[in-house]
């Protein structure tokens, strides 16, 4: 049961390129969510999804797209990365709506450049 | 969601108990009390939550007090690897979005 995992764990970007960040989960969630933390800050939820095949904007979904094709992934994509986006990415699952208890993956850091 | 006070940073010795107290004056009766911690460079851990009654796992225990207006997180045997900052969140179950609310929370250090 390895939980939450992102993939990958760094990357460097140059202004304008794209990427897509992967999160997988192994539990069985059905809610999933994508944040960032800025340093010295705390967590900015940027999308969520309640379940395969939908997604919802959270508090700054701008620049950002999400795609939940499978129950088990959360991708993160960056069509045109701005030195703005560079940050560390937190991928999150719980089981319910109902239930606060949401279990993290590691991280990915990202640096736009 | 309620307000969450907590102190900005606090020692502990290795071994002994660390009690993180959280101000939450305003809570209303539906809303539960979460904690979290982020170990530097890591994703958050849930560690527990409770709505009103004293509760307890492997990782800590929860102490609400009557009021529901505090409450304490206390690690019984506090070791180096829990050297973190510490959530206290406040929040009502089946929130729309879900999204946590990290305050600036309380820099613990374990030392030995």
């Amino acid at each position: 049961n390895a939980g939450v995992t992102q993939t990958p764990k760094f990357r460097v970007l140059k202004t304008g390129q794209s990427m897509t960040l992967l999160c997988a989960q192994d539990m069985n969630h059905e809610y999933m969510y994508w944040y960032r933390q800025d340093p010295g800050m705390g967590l900015r939820l940027i999308h969520y999804s309640v379940g395969e095949g939908t997604t919802a904007k959270g508090e700054v979904p701008d620049g950002y797209n999400v795609s939940r094709l499978k129950k088990q992934n959360f991708l993160l994509g960056l069509e045109s990365a701005a030195p703005s986006q560079t940050s560390v990415y937190f991928c999150a699952s719980s089981y319910s709506l109902r239930a606060n208890t949401q279990y993290f993956g590691p991280g990915t850091r990202l640096t736009v450049l | 969601d309620a307000k969450t006070t907590q102190p900005t940073s606090m020692d502990c010795a290795e071994g002994r108990a660390a009690n993180l107290p959280c101000n939450h004056s305003t809570i209303s009766g539906n809303e539960y009390v979460y904690w979290y911690r982020q170990i530097h460079s890591q994703g958050p851990q849930y560690i527990i939550h409770g709505l009103k009654n004293n509760e307890t796992n492997e990782m800590a225990s929860l102490i609400i007090t009557e009021d529901r207006k505090s409450s304490t997180l206390i690690l019984p045997h506090a070791t180096l690897r829990d050297t973190a900052v510490y959530y206290c969140i406040v929040r009502v179950v089946g929130n729309a979005g879900n999204m946590l609310t990290f305050g600036g929370g309380t820099r613990l250090m374990v030392k030995p």
